[in-house]
């Protein structure tokens, strides 16, 4: 059954906390994003990586930080500097880069109290 | 700076009628477009992908164009069904580009 997971769907936190998203693909996928998305609006990219130990900074990337030390995991870390934490992250990965089609998982909601 | 923009946040339209949602952008020479679904606390799923030589795509009822003069992509569901509310998103990449661009998305219902 291959696809793309997260986890976990729901995830509280306290301020000044940090908390990391798990992003799991069995796709095969070189390419892996992470997106920011809030109520009414678009997906706002924050980090991607092409290949395994790289990674780039997307749009919105200050309060983040990322790894991807295998090829099936793309793990995104929130930490305290975020200063609007709560929203929904969605992870994605497609075989070839940007112009590829992205497969999504479920999404993450992240809810900062 | 670059903007891609969707029609209108919503759009209501009647079950069996066509449903038009527009994508246009400024400041960018897209070489993909790309549509996704979105249903409500779920993850965006891909339904077409249309390149810049391309005019028309089309998948069962589905149908993309892409006018790049215009700067304008159009998507069109036929016969609509209430199975079809969803929020419909365009995203944009140029043929160098990295990472895709999406428009915020226009929320679709369709009612019986």
């Amino acid at each position: 059954d291959g696809g793309i997971t997260q986890s976990p769907k729901y995830l509280f936190r306290k301020e000044g906390q940090n908390v990391t998203l798990s992003c799991e693909q069995n796709l095969n996928h070189d390419a892996m994003y992470w997106y920011r998305q809030d109520p009414g609006q678009g997906l706002r990219l924050i980090y991607y990586s092409q290949i395994v130990n790289d990674f780039q900074k997307g749009d919105i990337a200050e309060g983040y930080s990322v790894s991807r030390e295998k090829k099936e995991s793309f793990p995104l870390t929130v930490t305290s500097a975020q200063k609007n934490p709560t929203a929904f992250y969605l992870c994605a990965s497609s075989s070839q880069g940007a112009t590829d089609t992205q497969y999504f998982g479920p999404g993450t909601r992240l809810t900062v109290l | 700076s670059q903007k891609i923009e969707q029609n209108s946040e919503a759009l209501n339209i009647q079950e069996g009628k066509t449903a038009t949602l527009t994508c246009n952008y400024t400041n960018y020479s897209p070489a993909y477009l790309q549509w996704y679904r979105q249903d409500p606390g779920r993850g965006p799923v891909f339904l077409l992908l249309i390149r810049e030589n391309e005019k028309e795509k089309r998948k069962e009822r589905l149908k993309v164009t892409f006018d790049t003069t215009l700067k304008q992509s159009l998507f069109h569901i036929t016969a609509s069904q209430p199975a079809d509310s969803a929020t419909y998103l365009c995203a944009l990449a140029s043929g160098s580009a990295r990472q895709l661009t999406f428009g915020s998305g226009t929320q679709l219902t369709v009612l019986p």
